[in-house]
């Protein structure tokens, strides 16, 4: 198993240009998440989904669009990027949220936008 | 909401000692409870977690203490290596909630 992956590693964005985070996973886990990670700071979960076709908002979700049509896939919208958006992204997943269950977390995607 | 605080953003030991790292919570009915360590450049990484039905619980070199009285949170390492070099951070969940929130994270040194 490739466990979690994410694309790109680092990518550089200019203010107001769009953007697709990647991220898939082949453990066939229901609960995907998305989160910010900024320096000095813990994560914050932007976006997440329970199951392929239903997503919901977390505790930063202004300026990100989410959709999973497919289990394996979560992608992650920029839909005009700003300096505030700069950080480091994790998506996450796990088996399932309806019972207590460790999340398998992405090596990440530094983003900067200028 | 729940909210999850650290007691200190960094924590420096002499390797071979043990270590403490403590979190905070504010909601008591949060059921469970994740302490992940993240090296640099890597997503976070599992390394234990507890229910709230439990006081504590022990893997390998880790043991996980919850004081459900005081909304108090700590992980034990023993023998701490220079590989446990990381930011460690605890991660809770309210009952019936679908999301952790995280605490900021202790930075873990460990000197020669």
């Amino acid at each position: 198993n490739a466990g979690v992956t994410q694309t790109p590693k680092f990518q550089v964005l200019k203010t107001g240009q769009s953007m697709t985070l990647q991220c898939a996973q082949d453990m066939n886990h229901e609960y995907m998440s998305w989160y910010r990670q900024d320096p000095g700071m813990g994560l914050r979960l932007i976006h997440y989904s329970v199951g392929a076709g239903i997503t919901d908002q977390g505790e930063v979700p202004n300026g990100y669009n989410v959709s999973r049509s497919t289990t394996e896939d979560f992608p992650l919208r920029l839909l005009s990027a700003a300096p505030s958006q700069t950080s480091v992204y994790f998506c996450a997943s796990s088996y399932s949220y309806g019972l207590p269950d460790t999340q398998y977390f992405g090596p990440g995607t530094r983003l900067t936008v200028l | 909401g729940e909210s999850v605080g650290l007691h200190l953003p960094t924590l420096s030991v002499q390797e071979g000692d043990n270590s403490i790292i403590n979190c905070a919570y504010s909601n008591s009915a949060s059921d469970y409870f994740i302490w992940y360590k993240q090296e640099s450049g890597k997503g976070p990484q599992f390394i234990i977690d507890i229910r709230s039905n439990m006081d504590k619980r022990q893997g390998q070199r880790v043991t996980v203490l919850l004081n459900k009285t005081v909304k108090h949170l700590s992980l034990q390492i023993a023998a701490t290596q220079p590989g446990d070099s990381a930011v460690y951070f605890c991660a809770v969940r309210g009952r019936g909630a679908q999301k952790l929130v995280f605490g900021q994270g202790t930075r873990l040194t460990i000197n020669p």
